[in-house]
């Protein structure tokens, strides 16, 4: 069947250090990945998209991620977190419509002072 | 960029009753999608709503339950029908841009009592 997993469910990271979020996913072929934010009481923000090519790709907010084929994984990175980075961060895929999506589970990033 | 207007942004209603969440777009678009996100999980795909046809149900939800309406290319409506606690969710909208990638409402939050 096919899914979407992010292993962490919440990540307590200090604010200016790195961050990393995972995902991985089990698909027959290679999806369409997006990483999303959501913000409380926020609707969700699009921070990056992987549909070929660069297997790293930069996203809004100095987010970016790496796609790894052989892994199933599309990881989120960001080398300094800010504050303003707590959120909950969704890995998503689709194999036909990018807006017909399927979504990991989510992980809550907390940033501590 | 679409920009989608979702409301009510909550509501809370009584057990039995239903609850109509209207969405409306900026701009003309083909497909229009709605989530559901119930209480600390991820989102879940309810159905796909094209103008003009039926709206597609995803496994698990039926039309009696979630029925939608899609009378043109900018606007949709999902009712919450004979509701219950469990139905406690926030429901979202999105569409597709036309640029590779989803845009979401803000959500509207709803609370069955």
């Amino acid at each position: 069947a096919q899914s979407v997993t992010q292993p962490d469910i919440h990540i307590t990271v200090s604010e200016g250090a790195s961050l990393e979020l995972r995902c991985n996913y089990s698909y027959g072929a290679t999806p369409y990945l997006f990483w999303y934010v959501q913000s409380p009481g926020q609707g969700l923000q699009l921070l990056l998209k992987y549909f070929s090519g660069d297997t790293l790709v930069q996203g809004i907010k100095g987010f970016e991620a790496e796609f790894k084929r052989s892994q199933s994984s599309f990881n989120l990175r960001k080398p300094s977190v800010h504050w303003s980075d707590a959120a909950e961060y969704f890995c998503a895929v689709t194999t036909d419509s990018w807006g017909k999506l399927q979504f990991g589970a989510g992980t809550q990033v907390v940033v501590t002072p | 960029s679409a920009v989608i207007s979702q409301k009510p942004s909550r509501d809370i209603c009584q057990r039995g009753t239903s609850l109509t969440i209207q969405c409306q777009v900026d701009s003309q678009v083909t497909m229009m999608f709605w989530y559901r996100q119930q209480p600390g999980q991820s989102l879940t795909l309810i159905a796909t709503a094209n103008q003009g046809s039926e709206a597609t149900y995803e496994s698990g939800f039926v039309i009696d339950k979630f029925p939608i309406s899609r009378p043109n290319l900018t606007f949709s409506t999902l009712t919450v029908s004979n509701m219950s606690p469990e139905d406690s969710s926030i429901y979202l909208c999105s569409v597709e841009g036309v640029n590779t990638e989803a845009f979401f409402g803000q959500g509207t939050r709803l609370t069955v009592v």
